[in-house]
């Protein structure tokens, strides 16, 4: 099955600070979404991005679908960003169809 | 996301209880799913309907039976858990199971077994 790896596992940010997070994966995908998971367990739909570049906010993301990885920028972060990020694929073909996720990227941002 | 409405929100059981988890979307999407979380994990995959009809089972105990009552409602009904099922069961939805077809999620409902 398709392998997905998210670096880095932990990070800490002083309020105001940007940061990337990277999103690797082993195999072609159809589709791929960021998720941000709050304290209170609330998964939220960030980006789908399975290529290209979008915009949100202080959010942007970048997916380069040829070299299997995906990177999501956090721009002057908030205390309201902490929390666990998320980045799910999903392979349609090959008789098997579902939306494998990463371990997560878990960050802390203080104020 | 808020479209897709789980509950109740927490819920407390003993092994010998029989309970019922819902999930209800109005979006129109003809695929549903359950994943599982334990603490500090990923979500893990559960069961998937497309169309109303059961179209994957990633080998859950048959304490988990899931139901698709119609497109718009989605069940996890629960019999003589372990402590070790305590977790917090995510449903989800989308268009279909195709390509441009991404998941959301509901709240979730946290789920202790006693």
């Amino acid at each position: 099955g398709i392998q997905v790896e998210q670096s880095p596992p932990d990070l800490i940010l002083q309020e105001g600070a940007n940061s990337t997070l990277r999103c690797n994966f082993s195999d072609s995908v159809n589709n791929l979404q960021w998720f941000h998971q709050n304290p209170w367990g609330q998964l939220i739909n960030l980006f789908y991005i399975p290529s290209g570049t979008k915009q949100n906010g202080r959010l942007s993301a970048t997916t380069v679908a040829t070299e299997r990885y995906s990177l999501l920028y956090i721009s002057s972060s908030q205390t309201t960003d902490s929390g666990v990020y998320f980045c799910a694929v999903r392979r349609i073909s090959g008789g098997y169809n579902k939306l494998i996720f990463g371990a997560g990227t878990r960050l802390a941002v203080h104020p | 996301d808020t479209e897709v409405t789980q509950t109740p929100k927490h819920l407390v059981m003993g092994m010998t209880n029989k309970k019922s988890l819902k999930c209800e979307q109005h979006m129109g999407h003809r695929a549903m799913y359950w994943y599982k979380q334990k603490a500090k994990k990923p979500p893990e995959l559960m069961f998937v309907y497309s169309y109303e009809k059961l179209s994957i089972n990633e080998s859950v105990p048959s304490r988990f039976s899931p139901e698709c009552p119609n497109s718009s409602l989605l069940n996890l009904h629960l019999h003589a858990l372990q402590p070790e099922d305590s977790a917090l069961y995510l449903c989800a939805s989308s268009q279909g199971q195709g390509e441009n077809s991404p998941l959301h999620f509901g709240n979730g409902t946290r789920l202790t077994v006693t």
